[in-house]
């Protein structure tokens, strides 16, 4: 089945490490996002690659770092210089379609706590 | 500057009772895309509805319906019938641009609790 796998659904990292958060699609989508998500809050972007080798800062990059290698993978590295890590990340692509409606397609998420 | 506004942070609606979310958005572009997301308490966000700043008619997908009023900057979300598996947040979103894709600005939320 086509989707968006993202991996792991939980981690827990201490304090001063870097961790990387998996995203695979093989819906064939140009577009990633990663979105941060706070209790009781809305999505926040970090980053988002509309293609392979290119990828633009979102709201909240500072901290994050991103690689698009290949157009079906979209890892994130949450570095230790992210002040406040522990959050929901999801991932998110689209299809860049004429006259389509483009919405995000989403992973389950990953769940990021720092002990 | 917030672009997507949900003001009602949470509210509790009885089953088979219809629900209105409401949402405004704020871009001086002529061109955008409007969204309404589902996410339940497992965490996967679910698409509902779309509406285009172009479209003449209200988007409609089965119990949901969008109510765009572009001049108010608009796009209020109606669930008809409201069934306990309604219970969930709910997020409008907007797309900006003449691009059938980019970024995306999410609201904040509206969690709606459905009771029997």
């Amino acid at each position: 089945d086509g989707g968006i796998t993202q991996s792991p659904k939980y981690l827990f990292r201490k304090e001063g490490q870097n961790v990387t958060l998996s995203c695979e699609q093989n819906l064939n989508h140009d577009a990633m996002y990663w979105y941060r998500q706070d209790p009781g809050q809305g999505l926040r972007l970090i980053y988002y690659s509309q293609i392979v080798n290119d990828f633009q800062k979102g709201d909240i990059a500072e901290g994050y770092s991103v690689s698009r290698e290949k157009k079906e993978s979209f890892p994130l590295t949450v570095t230790s210089a992210q002040k406040n890590p522990t959050a929901f990340y999801l991932c998110a692509s689209s299809p860049r379609l004429a006259g389509g409606t483009g919405e995000l397609f989403f992973g389950e998420g990953s769940r990021l706590t720092v002990l | 500057a917030q672009k997507i506004t949900q003001t009602q942070p949470g509210m509790f609606v009885q089953e088979k009772e219809a629900v209105t979310l409401d949402c405004t958005y704020d871009t001086s572009d002529q061109s955008y895309g409007l969204f309404w997301y589902k996410q339940p308490s497992s965490g996967e966000m679910i698409f509902l509805i779309y509406q285009g700043s172009y479209d003449e008619q209200n988007a409609t997908e089965g119990r949901y319906s969008l109510n765009f009023q572009k001049a108010r900057k608009s796009a209020n979300l109606v669930i008809s019938a409201s069934q306990l598996g309604d219970s969930a947040m709910y997020f409008c979103a907007m797309r900006e641009g003449t691009d059938s894709w980019g970024k995306f600005q999410f609201g904040a939320g509206t969690q709606v609790v459905v009771t029997p």
